[in-house]
């Protein structure tokens, strides 16, 4: 079964501080990871990806993700957090075999908020 | 220019109608998908079409129908709207569904309001 983990609902912090998002996968192959962002009444906009490679992704707006497999996580990270980036992000996986027809699981999202 | 396109934005209707949704993607992608999204956020794929081909139908009531008249288009047809249907649908495209090209891009949702 594949699944996507985001054990927090809430991440807070300040404006100019690293933030970083969790996110841990379930899949039966090689995982394809994916980050996407959700504005207040807007569409999921793409963010980034691990397809495979290099472990540090780096992707939109400054952000970065980190594949570690032998912890089965895919943490979003960002150097110095803007108020700008208060949304809610949405990990995604989906196993790299044909079978799963392009299904993506997502996780439940985490809402971040920058406090300026 | 827009990528995926979706109308109406916004849907107010009875318990009982009948409403379609359309969704459009100017990208050239093969594989089209759409998603719910419901009051706690949570995303669950409905259904994917590659090549006006069904190849995913979730456990979803047959009062949804997709309809694909081209590869460009994807539409999703309400039957009987019952309140448990009050959610954001999001139709999204991609390039295709096995491979590494397979990056999904989401339109801006549709917001339906059942009463």
């Amino acid at each position: 079964a594949q699944s996507v983990a985001q054990p927090e609902d809430q991440v807070n912090v300040a404006e100019g501080n690293p933030l970083t998002v969790k996110c841990t996968y379930s899949v039966s192959g090689n995982p394809y990871l994916f980050w996407y962002v959700q504005y207040p009444n807007r569409g999921l906009q793409f963010l980034l990806k691990y397809i495979t490679g290099d472990n540090l992704v780096k992707g939109s707006y400054g952000f970065e993700a980190e594949f570690n497999k032998s912890q089965t996580s895919f943490h979003l990270k960002k150097p110095s957090a803007l108020v700008s980036d208060s949304a809610l992000y949405f990990c995604a996986v989906r196993d790299s075999g044909g079978s799963t027809l392009g299904r993506l699981y997502f996780g439940r999202g985490t809402q971040l908020t920058v406090w300026p | 220019d827009t990528a995926v396109s979706q109308t109406p934005k916004y849907l107010v209707t009875q318990m009982g109608n009948d409403k379609s949704i359309k969704c459009e993607q100017n990208l050239g992608h093969d594989t089209m998908y759409w998603y719910k999204q419901d009051s706690k956020k949570f995303l669950k794929i409905m259904f994917s079409y590659n090549n006006k081909e069904l190849i995913i139908n979730e456990t979803v009531p047959n009062r949804f129908s997709p309809k694909s008249p081209d590869k460009a288009h994807l539409n999703l047809h309400i039957n009987s709207l019952e309140l448990g249907d009050s959610a954001v649908y999001f139709c999204a495209s991609s390039q295709d569904f096995s491979g590494r090209l397979e990056t999904q891009y989401f339109g801006p949702g549709t917001r339906l309001l059942v009463l």
